[in-house]
């Protein structure tokens, strides 16, 4: 069935510094992916999206791009403040039924200290 | 800016207890759902639902679980006879029209403990 990797956390980080959270996915078809953040005693919130392969979706400084051939959706910022601390989840957009479903990693927590 | 809302935040309960997680989805929305976040574990689907009735359920969304929509607002989930696996985090979650690339808009969670 569908599936989403990520890597394993925290991810520990000065600030200012460079971030990379892998992300790849077993999917069949062509599913939209997401990035949701958690913040600390708060819901999901979707961080960025992208529908069809080589897109690129962006918010707040965190980029991320559909990589059909290597299945894969890795998040980067170039520069992470204390404020992304937080658990990062990548998603997939299953539709088996014709509704919607998401699947999802195990979620990376980010700790940024100044 | 709309918000899926829910209540309680924490819920503790003893085994065998009955336990109803409420939500309010996005008013213009249509499609309501839930998920469960064990622990430690991914964020897992639990069900769906669409003009009020499911439209999928996963393995674990057994018969001591049901999902109701009561009246226009509210989008409830019900565990008959709680168990101790059943302690988790529980987030509803709506979208607007239930096709693959939209955005679905999540609820800040409700914490079950199980005793």
């Amino acid at each position: 069935g569908d599936s989403v990797t990520q890597m394993e956390g925290p991810v520990t980080l000065s600030e200012e510094a460079f971030l990379t959270i892998n992300c790849t996915y077993t999917a069949t078809g062509y599913p939209s992916l997401f990035w949701y953040v958690q913040y600390p005693g708060e819901g999901l919130q979707l961080l960025l999206k992208a529908t069809k392969a080589d897109d690129k979706g962006s918010n707040k400084g965190f980029e991320a791009t559909y990589r059909k051939e290597t299945t894969s959706f890795h998040l980067e910022k170039g520069s992470v403040q204390v404020s992304d601390s937080a658990v990062y989840f990548c998603a997939l957009s299953a539709r088996n039924t014709g509704f919607q479903k998401l699947v999802f990693g195990t979620g990376t927590r980010l700790l940024v200290s100044p | 800016e709309p918000e899926v809302t829910q209540t309680p935040s924490h819920q503790v309960t003893q085994m065998g207890q009955e336990v109803i997680l409420r939500c309010v989805p996005i008013s213009n929305h249509l499609y309501f759902y839930w998920y469960r976040q064990i622990l430690g574990q991914k964020v897992e689907f639990l069900v769906s639902f669409y003009n009020n009735e499911i439209s999928e359920k996963s393995e674990i969304f057994d018969d001591q679980f049901s999902v109701e929509r009561p009246d226009g607002s509210n989008f409830t989930l019900k565990i008959r006879s709680t168990k101790l696996e059943d302690s988790a985090m529980y987030f509803c979650a709506s979208c607007s029209q239930g096709q693959e690339q939209e955005t679905q808009y999540f609820g800040p969670g409700t914490r079950l403990l199980v005793l």
